[in-house]
């Protein structure tokens, strides 16, 4: 089956460690993206990537760091300067990063706990 | 970046009520995404608007995109449980680029 995966589900990690969440996808999609989501907040965007080997940030970068490498890969790292780490992280996916037919393909999503 | 605003942050209703949820944005968009998500779940693409005045129906879905193309609008008739969840409307970002904004969405609560 064709999707995206993110694992784990549930993270728990102790301040001030680095984390590194999985994203992967198998749809041949250019374009990867990857969103916070706190209650209320809506959706973040915390990096993008349109291309392998180029990645762009979002509108709150700072804290984290991203890889493209692959193109069906593009891991987020947590590190030790988010200030305020635990949330629920979203992958996602589209075909092309410049089309307008704009529909996004969401990962289960992964749970990031900080104790 | 380019926002979308998006009211109300929550709704109850009863079921057999209806539900609407807005988005608008103070720039013209060249179109808009509707998301739904469950509890628990992740958001997964319901339907994107191009043209003005836009109409599409889904069921007892109804989804609008103003003639000024700034809002738009969700409309459910005759709510059900399974309608519970948050639903979000998303634009293009600033400068016509194609990464999406999110509004902060709607969180509907239908009661039984």
């Amino acid at each position: 089956d064709g999707g995206i995966t993110q694992s784990p589900k549930y993270l728990f990690r102790k301040e001030g460690q680095n984390v590194t969440l999985s994203c992967e996808q198998n749809l041949n999609h250019d374009a990867m993206y990857w969103y916070r989501q706190d209650p209320g907040q809506g959706l973040r965007l915390i990096y993008y990537s349109q291309i392998v080997n180029d990645f762009q940030k979002g509108d709150i970068a700072e804290g984290y760091s991203v890889s493209r490498e692959k193109k069906e890969s593009f891991p987020l790292t947590v590190t030790s300067a988010q200030k305020n780490p635990t949330a629920f992280y979203l992958c996602a996916s589209k075909p092309r990063g410049d089309h307008l037919y704009n529909e996004q393909f969401f990962g289960p999503g992964t749970r990031l706990t900080v104790l | 970046g380019q926002q979308v605003m998006q009211i109300p942050q929550y709704q109850h209703v009863q079921e057999g009520e209806d539900f609407t949820t807005y988005c608008n944005s103070s720039t013209t968009l060249s179109n808009i995404q509707w998301y739904k998500q469950r509890p628990g779940g992740h958001p997964v693409f319901l339907i994107q608007l191009v043209k003005s005045g836009e109409v599409k129906k889904q069921k007892r879905l109804t989804f609008q995109f103003g003639e000024a193309k700034k809002n738009s609008s969700l409309h459910i008739t005759a709510t059900q449980t399974t309608d519970v969840g948050t639903y979000f409307c998303a634009g293009p970002g600033s400068g016509g680029s194609y990464i999406p904004t999110f509004g902060r969405g709607t969180s509907l609560i239908v009661h039984p």
